[in-house]
C-alpha cells in the first residue's frame, strides 16, 4: 500500500479537463514537502511532468498544471488529448520515513 | 544531456543476491548536491523507492528493505551499484535508477529500467 493515495483511474473525453488527486499526511505533504508528478507511458520509464508542486520542466505543455494544499495535491490536465493516456504518479518526501514516497498511480483513459 | 542505464541479471533464483549497476553520463557524482537513487516497479504495480546515495557518500534506504539493501558508488566509473540480498519472487520488478539534485526532492532523469525476474 502506497504512502500517498491516488485514485486508481480517471477518464475524460478529448478536449475535457481532468484532475488527479494525491493525498498524503502530516509527515509528507502536510509537513511542507514538495509534490512532484510523473507520467509513465506503457512500457517506458517515468518522465518528470511537474516538480516542486507546480513547475513544468521545459517541453511540458501548459495544459498541465499542479497545485498543493494542506495534505493534498492535484494534477490538472486541460484540453485532453489521446497522447495524454498514461499512468500518472505523485511523489513527495516523508520525514518520518526519511525517504521518498510515491502514490499508487492513476491510469488516465481518454475516451 | 543526462543519461542513465541499468544493467544486471534478468533472472535470479530465490534466496540469491541481486547486483544491479547504474551507469550514467552528463553529471558527476562527485559534484556537490548530486544523488542517484533506485526505484522499482513490480509488473502492473506502483513505483517504490529503494535507496539513494549522495555525492558525499551519504546513503538512505527504504525502512522496509533496509536490512537487504546496500548502495555504493564508483565515482571514477560513473556508476552506482545496488545489491539486494535474499531475493524472493515478490521482488520481481523493473528496477530503475534516477538522478536527483539534493536541494530538491524529485528524480529529474531516469534510466530505461531493467526487468528482474525471481524464479527457480
Amino acid at each position: 500500500q502506497s504512502v500517498l493515495t491516488q485514485p486508481p483511474s480517471v477518464s475524460g473525453a478529448p478536449g475535457q479537463r481532468v484532475t488527479i488527486s494525491c493525498t498524503g499526511s502530516s509527515s509528507n505533504i502536510g509537513a511542507g514537502y514538495d509534490v512532484h508528478w510523473y507520467q509513465q507511458l506503457p512500457g517506458t520509464a517515468p518522465k518528470l511532468l511537474i516538480h516542486t508542486n507546480n513547475i513544468r520542466p521545459s517541453g511540458v505543455p501548459d495544459r498541465l498544471s499542479g497545485s498543493k494544499s494542506g495534505t493534498s495535491a492535484s494534477l490538472a490536465i486541460t484540453g485532453l488529448q489521446a497522447e495524454d493516456e498514461a499512468d500518472y504518479y505523485c511523489q513527495s518526501y516523508d520525514g518520518s520515513l526519511s525517504g521518498w514516497v510515491f502514490g499508487g498511480g492513476t491510469k488516465l483513459t481518454v475516451l | 544531456q543526462i543519461t542513465l542505464k541499468e544493467s544486471g541479471p534478468t533472472l535470479v533464483k530465490p534466496t540469491q543476491t541481486l547486483t544491479l549497476t547504474c551507469t550514467f553520463s552528463g553529471f558527476s557524482l562527485s559534484t556537490s548536491g548530486v544523488g542517484v537513487g533506485w526505484i522499482r516497479q513490480p509488473p502492473g504495480k506502483a513505483l517504490e523507492w529503494l535507496a539513494l546515495i549522495y555525492w558525499d557518500g551519504d546513503k538512505r534506504y527504504s525502512p522496509s528493505l533496509r536490512s537487504r539493501l546496500t548502495i555504493t558508488k564508483d565515482t571514477s566509473k560513473n556508476q552506482v551499484v545496488l545489491t539486494m540480498t535474499n531475493m524472493d519472487p515478490a521482488d520481481t520488478a523493473t528496477y530503475y535508477c534516477a538522478h536527483l539534485i539534493a536541494t530538491t526532492s524529485y528524480f529529474e532523469s531516469w534510466g530505461q529500467g531493467t526487468l528482474v525476474t525471481v524464479s527457480s
